[in-house]
């Protein structure tokens, strides 16, 4: 099975551009979540989204957002950006829901390297 | 809120010593809990997860819901486990926290030959 994949790996940006982020889950996947990592917060969530809809939100200002797709591909984007958005954003999928016995254990991208000028 | 606590940001040990990585939660519900690892250039990934109780790489971790605490534990230290390790919460089922995980500061664990 292949794993959650995002697109870019790696972006540089000025202040003030705007940017989108691309992960695309596991198969079979319905739930994507967004992670911040950054050295000083760590890893902080910043949205999830389980078929199409927001289901959890972080604490982070609107210029953040995302959507996802019919397929469970989700983006996530960050308008106006500010050089403390230069962070590496890590996207996980997960089952969405409780089964196979299984709790709503999450997997991991390989993230997207953010840098902002 | 819920919060997770990582006391320890760096954890050394000799290969073959036994090794514990605590963490502590604060969360009044059910909690799920997990304990993710990032080797070096490699991805975060699921280590182990408390409601399967299992052992996975020789790693076991017990929910002590008096103490709040679901510390990692191996007895014998290899210098493969040298890795950053996050520990990681979930609201329980029920909750309306279903994907959102919430990351203790991690521990960087550096087992010497």
């Amino acid at each position: 099975k292949a794993g959650v994949t995002q697109t870019p790996r790696y972006l540089i940006k000025t202040r003030g551009q705007q940017v989108t982020l691309s992960c695309s889950p596991i198969s079979g996947h319905r739930s994507v979540s967004w992670y911040q990592q950054t050295p000083g917060q760590g890893l902080q969530f910043l949205f999830e989204y389980f078929s199409e809809t927001q289901r959890n939100k972080g604490n982070f200002p609107g210029r953040f957002s995302g959507r996802q797709f019919s397929n469970s591909r989700s983006e996530m984007n960050v308008s106006t950006l500010e050089l403390g958005d230069s962070a590496l954003y890590l996207c996980a999928s997960s089952l969405g829901f409780l089964g196979q016995g299984k709790g709503y254990e999450q997997y991991f991208g390989p993230g997207t390297r953010l840098t902002v000028t | 809120a819920q919060r997770v606590t990582q006391p320890e940001k760096l954890l050394s040990v000799f290969k073959g010593a036994p090794v514990e990585l605590k963490c502590n939660y604060s969360y009044s519900g059910s909690p799920e809990l997990f304990w993710y690892v990032q080797y070096s250039r490699q991805r975060l990934q699921l280590l182990l997860r408390h409601i399967s109780r299992e052992s996975i790489k020789g790693f076991t971790a017990d929910l002590n819901k008096g103490e709040t605490s679901f510390h990692l534990k191996k007895p014998f230290a290899q210098e493969e486990d040298s890795a950053m390790y996050y520990c990681a919460l979930n609201v329980g089922a029920g909750g309306t926290s279903y994907g959102k995980l919430t990351f203790g500061q991690g521990t960087i664990l550096t087992v010497h030959p």
